[in-house]
């Protein structure tokens, strides 16, 4: 019953190589996202993708990608890895609702992915 | 766009003591503001949010608070108990689809 569910949880490659992360929520959520948490812990948003609308972290090199084969779904590939791309990589979901003068669209995160660039 | 600034970066106190952590935040659209604790190896989970309508929220032993006019919220954690140690994430947000902005994070130990 895991909501939002990453695979690899570690994935360990070689400089200059392509990889994908996948993410899937069985939430039924309509907004997903992509952070990157460094080695200092620090937490950056990389993408948010809901169905009609990407929203793409100006400073995140365009070698990364996210692809949505459907709303459940949003996989992170990479392009060329580089050693500064070593990272946990966590997706996240959400999804807007409001009644009755109450509203949420918390966001919650899958269980990361480890990624160690050789 | 958004910068929020989090102190202390580490705070230490006594179990069954009070903890607070600071936050900032430099867009005046934005108006959620969540909190998010992470154990080491695991995910960040929310464990208590505010939005900009509201000045305070409370659940058990946490409690937010907001001042819009100078653009900053708290986490206040009554009581503490070892349970708590965890870095602790603040962030905000202007809405629809966009993704949070953290602040860098407060490692939070609870001496015993």
């Amino acid at each position: 019953d895991t909501a939002v569910s990453q695979t690899p949880k570690y994935l360990v490659t070689q400089m200059g190589n392509d990889k994908s992360i996948k993410c899937e929520q069985n939430l039924g959520h309509d907004t997903m996202y992509w952070y990157k948490q460094d080695s200092k812990k620090f937490l950056k948003i990389m993408f948010s993708y809901n169905n009609k609308e990407l929203i793409i972290n100006e400073t995140v090199p365009n070698r990364f990608s996210p692809k949505s084969p459907d709303k459940a779904h949003l996989n992170l590939h990479i392009n060329s890895l580089e050693l500064g791309d070593s990272a946990v990589y966590f997706c996240a979901s959400s999804q807007f609702w409001a009644s009755g003068g109450a509203m949420t669209d918390t966001q919650y995160f899958g269980p990361g992915t480890r990624l160690t660039v050789l | 766009g958004e910068n929020v600034e989090q102190h202390p970066s580490t705070l230490s106190v006594q179990e069954g003591d009070s903890a607070v952590i600071k936050c900032t935040y430099s867009d005046s659209a934005s108006n959620y503001f969540p909190w998010y604790k992470q154990e080491l190896g695991k995910r960040p989970q929310l464990i208590i949010d505010i939005r900009s309508n509201v000045g305070e929220k409370k659940d058990q032993r946490i409690a937010v608070t907001l001042n819009k006019t100078a653009k900053h919220f708290s986490l206040h954690i009554t009581e503490t108990q070892p349970e708590d140690s965890a870095v602790y994430f603040c962030a905000a947000r202007e809405g629809g689809a966009d993704g949070l902005t953290f602040g860098k994070g407060t490692h939070l130990i609870i001496q015993p």
